[in-house]
């Protein structure tokens, strides 16, 4: 089983349309948790952290899932500017601090 | 305020020859980071530094390639003898110990022919 897991898509939305991904990890003592974003050819940049109670940033809601392992990343009245890869971050060893990425999700917004 | 600084931004070379990648990291960031990013493998960690000390280096393919962190504003990723399947672009990373997120370089595109 990979350390941190994701569906590669790709999502096919329209414009306005709410999507949500999802990313699995497999070590319980896992400590932070993240979502990047990534456009063709670029570098991976934060999108958000992830917090034990949940967390908002304007259209985008993260939300932790200790019991079943798993974070997602929630995506409303999507853009076309929105079109990008999602990629989750989890860091396996706490303050040590080994930040494994998972394959990246894609998501096409569509006019 | 500067980034995470790569150099080159892309190399093209051919096989069994050697290749040096450089990388800055933020001023004041206690750790560094190495990925490679394929489109079959997507981003793997290859090697990571804590306070220019090499904390986990399983990530890393095979004996030619190497890292190290001679100090704490500079880390290099030696690749030799180079071969087609490095292919890849390549990026580091840094942050502030503990559990915070990580700022990325642009990268490097590397083409070994």
């Amino acid at each position: 089983r990979k350390e941190v897991e994701q569906d590669p898509g790709p999502f096919n939305v329209p414009e306005g349309a709410t999507v949500a991904f999802n990313c699995t990890y497999s070590n319980s003592a896992s400590q932070s948790f993240f979502w990047y974003r990534q456009d063709c050819r670029k570098e991976p940049k934060l999108l958000m952290s992830v917090y034990s109670s949940g967390n908002e940033d304007g259209r985008f809601t993260a939300q932790l899932n200790r019991a079943s392992q798993y974070i997602s990343l929630l995506i409303r009245d999507s853009k076309l500017s929105d079109s990008a890869t999602y990629l989750c971050v989890v860091n396996m060893r706490g303050n040590t601090g080994k930040l494994i990425f998972g394959q990246g999700t894609t998501l096409q917004v569509k006019p | 305020d500067a980034g995470v600084i790569q150099s080159p931004r892309h190399e093209v070379t051919e096989m069994g020859q050697e290749v040096t990648l450089r990388c800055k990291p933020i001023s004041g960031h206690n750790s560094l980071f190495w990925y490679r990013q394929t489109m079959m493998r997507g981003l793997e960690l290859l090697i990571y530094f804590n306070n220019n000390v090499p904390i986990d280096d399983s990530g890393m393919p095979e004996d030619r390639f190497s890292a190290k962190m001679p100090n704490a504003s500079f880390s290099t990723l030696k690749i030799q003898p180079s071969e087609p399947r490095d292919s890849a672009v390549y990026f580091c990373a840094s942050n502030a110990l503990g559990n915070s997120p990580l700022h990325f370089g642009n990268g490097t595109r590397l083409t070994v022919t």
